[in-house]
């Protein structure tokens, strides 16, 4: 069966970095995005961005450039968000989502299998 | 602000309909970007609920159902039950942001 698997929770004072990883299991690895959506406390979810496994290629959300790294590592069939310049509107639940299959339009699927969440406090 | 725009809350008793109504613009909806529902319960990850305005996936009770036209999309729950005491999601894609991929605020359904 289809599984993403988070990292842990982490604790990151202001002005540092979190990398949060994402292994998935049950499919193919290279045959399907995956995108990357935080839920800060008591709020809704918001999208930060997608990575192409097969590629590596990544699309980050115009509010997190020059903040925000996503990679992959097709031997682990991992993906990982690396969030830099941490501040307290960082904290929230990092989750990610399987997005649809390369080969159709990236507008197209919806997030049909979720991690379950990686918790992200910044606090000094 | 989400480019989505669902109400806070709606709530019904056991056994009752209620419905979740979805608005987006001509850059989402109204282009004809499908539109999906996720169900969140507490302390839980999304779980996708509707797919591509109107299909439900495998497990999913056929008392949910969704439509999407022009710019509008709703969910139906029927035979409301306890369990589905939750947050309801719509989201889409947006041809004008980025991301691209856009949520609504989320909807609070309270069981009375």
């Amino acid at each position: 069966q289809v599984q993403l698997v988070q990292s842990g929770a982490e604790v990151r004072k202001p002005g540092a970095s979190v990398k949060v990883s994402c292994k998935s299991s049950g499919y193919t690895f290279t045959d399907y995005y995956i995108l990357w959506v935080r839920q800060a406390p008591g709020q809704g979810l918001e999208c930060l961005g997608r990575i192409n496994p097969n590629s590596g290629g990544t699309k980050t959300a115009q509010k997190f450039q020059g903040r925000v790294t996503m990679t992959r590592d097709t031997s682990l069939n991992t993906v990982y968000l690396e969030l830099n310049s941490l501040t307290s509107d960082d904290t929230a639940v990092y989750f990610c989502a399987r997005g649809i299959q390369l080969w159709f339009l990236e507008s197209q699927g919806s997030f049909d299998y979720w991690g379950q969440g990686t918790l992200v406090t910044v606090s000094s | 602000q989400s480019v989505l725009t669902q109400p806070p809350s709606v709530s019904g008793a056991p056994g009752q309909r209620v419905t979740i109504s979805c608005t987006g613009s001509r850059y989402n909806l109204g282009t004809g970007f499908d539109v999906h529902w996720y169900q969140q319960l507490p302390g839980t990850a999304p779980k996708l609920l509707i797919y591509d305005n109107d299909n439900r996936p495998s497990g999913v009770p056929d008392r949910f159902s969704a439509s999407k036209s022009g710019t509008s999309a709703s969910l139906a729950i029927t035979g409301l039950q306890a369990e589905d005491e939750a947050v309801y999601y719509c989201q889409s894609y947006d041809s004008s942001l980025s991301p691209n991929w856009v949520f609504g605020g989320g909807t609070k359904l309270t069981v009375l």
